[in-house]
């Protein structure tokens, strides 16, 4: 079974301008999650999708942050426009469903925001 | 605030040399703690669930146990291979958020 696959590995931009990073689920999987980890701390989650839907983004800075997800299964993020304090690895999970099922995590898309 | 602490920071253990990871949790409603293994470049990888105090989990050297206030990730006679960082992470009732600790990095000496 494949894993869940992000693109591209390595991404690095200008302050102010914009990026988008896309994740491809474990087939079937209906439910999504990005995560933002910065060097050294452990992943916050941005946003939870579920199928086509968003269950919370609560931790999504609105004003640069946009994702969406489509027909339900893939999933892209975009920062528009980057800042400094953007720099991080951006990992996308997956998981059967919500609730007690077990996420799956991609290899993630490291960020440098110069 | 709803938030998870793991300690210590880094540890270094010769091989064979037993310890334990703790994770302490202040997660209101607390439905779900996980265990998740890191290495370097890549994503984390799933270890353990546990869902109520008192529940253990074991897996190769590695024991999971849950109290009201804390978890640990005891490591027994531990090989270099599982030199990696060690994270936890916890989920309310209706699993809409997931709070993680920012890790135990791990490192064993042959």
């Amino acid at each position: 079974e494949a894993g869940v696959a992000q693109s591209p590995r390595y991404k690095i931009i200008e302050k102010r301008q914009s990026v988008a990073f896309w994740c491809n689920p474990i087939s079937g999987h209906a439910t999504l999650y990005w995560y933002q980890q910065i060097l050294g701390q452990g992943p916050k989650l941005l946003i939870q999708f579920q199928n086509n839907g968003v269950v919370d983004d609560s931790q999504l800075p609105k004003d640069r942050f946009s994702a969406e997800r489509l027909k339900g299964v893939d999933s892209t993020l975009k920062i528009q426009p980057a800042k400094l304090e953007d720099s991080a690895v951006y990992l996308c999970a997956s998981s059967k469903d919500r609730g007690r099922e077990t996420q799956y995590f991609g290899p993630g898309t490291r960020l440098l925001v110069l | 605030e709803d938030q998870v602490t793991q300690s210590p920071e880094a540890l270094r253990l010769q091989e064979g040399e037993s310890s334990s990871l703790n994770c302490s949790y202040t997660v209101s409603g607390l439905r779900g703690l996980f265990w998740y293994r890191q290495d370097p470049g890549k994503g984390p990888e799933f270890l353990f669930t546990l869902y109520s105090a008192g529940e253990e989990k074991e897996k190769e050297r590695l024991k999971a146990t849950l109290t009201k206030k804390e978890s640990f990730l005891h490591i027994t006679a531990p090989k270099p291979e599982d030199s990696a960082t060690y994270l936890c992470a916890g989920t309310i009732y209706n699993f809409n958020k997931f709070y993680f600790g920012s890790g135990t990095k791990l490192n064993v000496k042959p």
